[in-house]
């Protein structure tokens, strides 16, 4: 079974520290994985995809990295600030054709303090 | 800039009632989607779409159906809602193919 799982749960951190959180995966057949940002009852916004290839990719202050290898993936967030406060999802697409299938992670809820 | 329009943020219906949540998205993009996300389950496919008047089940489409008459337009039933179905439905649309998944701002859907 398809399955993407994300530690830590949950987090609180002060603002201006570094933070990671963690994806592994077990999705077969990888065609990328992405990583969202998602506000509190808003939708989510995609801070990076990265396929099977690329093992780091950037987005100002976050970089994703990802091993193919043992299936994992983490999110760096760099000098964090009170509005890096959100949940981070990690999806893994498997290719499946028509139309891709996404399988979700659960969520990293981050919460950024003074 | 590209966009997914989900037409309420929030909505508060009874249970029995019939309930149209509707989706559209500026991008003509071929596939379309809906999921629900609840506390500590994350996103869960109920159906998606890959060309008008085509749909296929996700993994929960019990309790629902869903209706693609235009490219642009995809819109989920709940034909008669129970309070089960209290959720968060977000919408996304992509390409034919992998890449590029845009996601409503959601609907926060109570039934009461």
């Amino acid at each position: 079974k398809n399955q993407v799982e994300q530690s830590p749960q949950s987090l609180i951190i002060l603002e201006g520290k570094n933070c990671t959180l963690q994806c592994n995966y077990t999705v077969s057949p990888f065609s990328n994985l992405r990583w969202y940002k998602q506000d509190t009852g808003r939708g989510p916004v995609s801070l990076t995809i990265m396929t099977f290839s690329e093992n780091t990719k950037s987005n100002g202050r976050y970089t994703a990295t990802l091993d193919a290898d043992t299936k994992q993936s983490s999110l760096h967030i760099t000098a964090s600030q009170l509005s890096d406060s959100a949940s981070y999802i990690c999806v893994v697409s498997g290719d499946t054709g028509t139309a891709s299938k996404l399988t979700f992670g659960t969520g990293t809820r981050l919460q950024v303090t003074l | 800039d590209v966009k997914v329009t989900q037409s309420s943020r929030y909505l508060v219906k009874r249970t029995g009632e019939k309930v149209f949540l509707e989706c559209v998205q500026d991008m003509d993009h071929e596939n379309m989607f809906w999921y629900r996300q609840d506390p500590g389950l994350g996103l869960r496919l109920i159906y998606f779409s890959y060309d008008v008047k085509m749909k296929e089940k996700g993994d929960i489409p019990e309790g629902y159906s869903v209706s693609r008459e235009k490219k642009e337009r995809f819109s989920l039933i709940l034909e008669s809602a129970s309070t089960n179905q209290t959720s968060m439905y977000l919408c996304a649309s992509s390409y034919m193919g992998r890449y590029g998944y845009t996601f409503g701002s959601g609907t926060r859907l109570t039934v009461v």
